[in-house]
């Protein structure tokens, strides 16, 4: 199957800090990509669609000027948190889909901000 | 609104029990169903279901739509402690979006 990579597996950061998280398709191209987000115990809960070469379109209930989205390129979707308070600790995950297939996730990323 | 629900949310077996999955969806521009099973990290894709009735299965895993009842099963034969993971159902729109549900928590106890 497809494989999608995310960067870093995880992250500690202290409170007012901006933190990159990278996802990329790795033998595929992907003009749009899903950011998730997961709480302990629940689940997945979509934050925002990337469109390559456009702006993301967000979620209800989602911060755009808080979750930056960046897909600068057909392989690359970058999620930027920036200044991170506790409460944005959780688990972040991307997924992309080659063509009209289903989505493949990324491994995730650990976002834990003291 | 849009939403997916699975029930049981958690469920403790033992090994070799057979054990059944919910999913019920009401969604508006429904495109497919999926199955994934996430255990640590990234969801692993189970099945895609698109039509009504007809069965898709995998080794132990199989799985069945019915889109009258707007619903879905997955169903898991003779246990392991390996399968013990979350199973997350999931509605593709046709917009392209998945609407994930609440996941199910399996726990198989050797």
């Amino acid at each position: 199957g497809a494989v999608v990579s995310q960067h870093p597996s995880w992250v500690i950061c202290k409170s007012g800090t901006s933190v990159k998280i990278e996802c990329r398709s790795l033998d595929f191209q992907a003009t749009t990509m899903f950011w998730y987000r997961q709480f302990p115990k629940q689940s997945l809960m979509l934050m925002a669609t990337s469109n390559e070469g456009s702006k993301a379109t967000y979620e209800q209930g989602v911060e755009k000027d808080k979750f930056l989205i960046n897909h600068a390129s057909l392989t690359l979707s970058t999620l930027t948190v920036t200044s991170a308070h506790p409460e944005d600790s959780s688990f972040y995950i991307c997924s992309a889909r080659p063509g009209d297939e289903k989505l493949f996730f990324g491994s995730g990323t650990q976002l834990s901000v003291l | 609104e849009d939403k997916v629900v699975q029930s049981p949310l958690s469920l403790v077996v033992h090994e070799g029990d057979t054990v059944t999955l919910n999913c019920s969806y009401e969604v508006t521009n429904f495109r497919s169903l999926l199955w994934y099973k996430q255990e640590k990290k990234a969801p692993t894709f189970l099945f895609m279901l698109t039509s009504s009735g007809i069965e898709k299965k995998s080794g132990r895993l199989s799985s069945i739509l019915d889109k009258k009842e707007l619903s879905s099963i997955l169903n898991i034969t003779a246990t392991q402690t390996g399968d013990s993971a979350i199973y997350l159902c999931a509605v593709e729109e046709r917009t392209y979006k998945y609407i994930f549900g609440t996941g199910t928590r399996l726990k198989v106890l050797a």
